[in-house]
């Protein structure tokens, strides 16, 4: 069972600039495990935001990146909105499965 | 545009099956993968498991083995995600999401599950 760490909790200025990461229990984070990132606020339905590590859909912000960072999966947010406070979750492919991290909590502030 | 429209709220006693559907429009429903989360009360996003719409296949995870059952029904373009001998541990939203390229792509609108007795 793979476990996948996330920062609980990161705090942002407004227009300021953070990265979220997630961690594998199997090792190294690498393309291969194809990490998503998706955003969940309150009462709303999850929106994806990257796939396959660094991949942005049509709908995603351009200040939102994907990176692989230090051996692990990596969510880059430059110039934060006050609309970008949510819950951000990271997903990971692993042997035909799908794991999230336990969630990083955004604070916009 | 892609829609995936699930089933209203339910409420069932522990020990109950419940039923949940996801209606899927605007694309060939067949050539995309269809997974299910889950988020209980003030817990995180998991991944419940997944279904091929084309050949019926699944794969569930590890946690839902043998109370999790995926189908799908190409006719009515709806896949279906049912979990059995219900705990108030349950009780969350549930959620359908295409797969495609390597993630999840569009979100059906959730359905709250409510198990209390």
């Amino acid at each position: 069972q793979t476990v996948v760490t996330q920062e609980p909790s990161l705090t942002v200025s407004p227009g300021g600039t953070v990265t979220l990461t997630c961690a594998s229990s199997t090792g190294a984070v690498t393309s291969g495990d194809y990490p998503n990132w998706i955003q969940k606020k309150p009462g709303q339905a999850p929106r994806a935001l990257i796939y396959s590590t660094n991949n942005k859909h049509s709908w995603t912000p351009a200040r939102f990146s994907g990176s692989l960072l230090g051996g692990k999966g990596a969510l880059t947010l430059s110039g934060a909105q006050p609309e970008d406070e949510a819950e951000y979750y990271c997903l990971l492919y692993h042997g035909g499965a799908q794991f999230f991290g336990g969630g990083t909590k955004l604070t916009v502030l | 545009q892609v829609q995936l429209v699930q089933s209203g709220a339910e409420v069932k006693k522990p020990g109950a099956s419940v039923k949940v559907s996801c209606e899927a429009s605007g694309y060939t429903f067949v050539q995309y993968y269809m997974h299910w989360v889950r988020q209980a009360p003030g817990q995180g996003l998991e991944w419940m498991g997944r279904i091929n719409p084309n050949s019926g296949g699944t794969m569930y995870a590890q946690s839902f083995q043998g109370r999790v059952t995926m189908t799908r029904d190409t006719s009515v373009t709806t896949a279906y995600m049912e979990l059995s001998s219900l705990r108030s541990d349950d009780t969350a939203v549930y959620y359908c999401a295409r797969w495609n390229s390597w993630g999840l792509e569009y979100w059906g609108q959730g359905t709250l599950v409510t198990v209390s007795s």
